[in-house]
């Protein structure tokens, strides 16, 4: 089965920028889009990426999203650190009809 | 405003049935894919199922293929989730979800709900 495989947890300083990491266990990344949700605690998702790399209204473009053919990898890059990125970040893309997401990156920004 | 409001979560013995709803508001229901994500306790996201926007096609997740069944009432912009011989490893927060495309497996969750809580317990 198809999995995604992302960091346990990532810190970095506020004002700073920050990369996750969201790889595929087989086949092409590339071969659907990836999307990115914000979970803050105690809180619903929230989507921050869609499309492998576009950003819903209202997302700051402190939020990027890429793909790397190469490694297989989608990742989310958040510039300019703010203390409210602070969430656990998940990637979800697709393995044939069905819908599969990463195990999620706790963000601290301290 | 997408409003996306899920209902019929509680605490069941396992084995047992349960049903959940979403009611949706603020977008033409019937142009969109909808789906069921559950977080266990502490855990991760985890899909459960996603339909499209005329029911033509319908996506499960192994832990829960025959055991689960979702469907929709474009007509009362609505959601289900029949959940059947329910077990422990059931129990979790149920999101309904708004897609932005009309068939699942293309593009990606676009609004959450605020979620209901299954518990799976004697």
């Amino acid at each position: 089965n198809f999995m995604l495989t992302q960091p346990h947890s990532v810190s970095e300083s506020p004002g700073k920028t920050v990369t996750i990491s969201c790889t595929g266990s087989s086949g092409s990344i590339a071969s659907n889009y990836v999307q990115w949700y914000q979970q803050r605690p105690g809180s619903a998702p929230t989507t921050v990426i869609y499309e492998d790399n576009q950003r819903p209204s209202g997302v700051p473009d402190r939020f990027s999203g890429s793909i790397d053919s190469s490694s297989n990898s989608a990742s989310l890059t958040i510039s300019g650190l703010k203390t409210e990125d602070e969430a656990d970040y998940y990637c979800q893309s697709y393995d044939s009809s069905n819908a599969v997401f990463g195990g999620g990156t706790q963000l601290t920004v301290l | 405003e997408v409003q996306l409001v899920e209902s019929g979560g509680g605490l069941v013995q396992p084995g047992r049935s349960l049903r959940l709803s979403c009611a949706a508001s603020g977008f033409t229901f019937d142009d969109y894919a909808m789906h069921w994500v559950r977080q266990a306790p502490g855990k991760g996201l985890e899909w459960v199922s996603g339909i499209s926007w005329n029911s033509g096609s319908i996506g499960y997740a192994d832990s829960v293929k025959g055991r689960f069944t979702i469907s929709r009432d474009n007509a009362k912009n609505s959601l289900y989730l029949q959940m059947n011989s329910l077990r422990a490893e059931d129990t979790a927060l149920y999101y309904c979800a708004k897609d932005y495309g009309d068939i699942v497996a293309t593009i990606g969750i676009h609004y959450w709900g605020q979620g209901t809580l299954v518990t799976v317990s004697s």
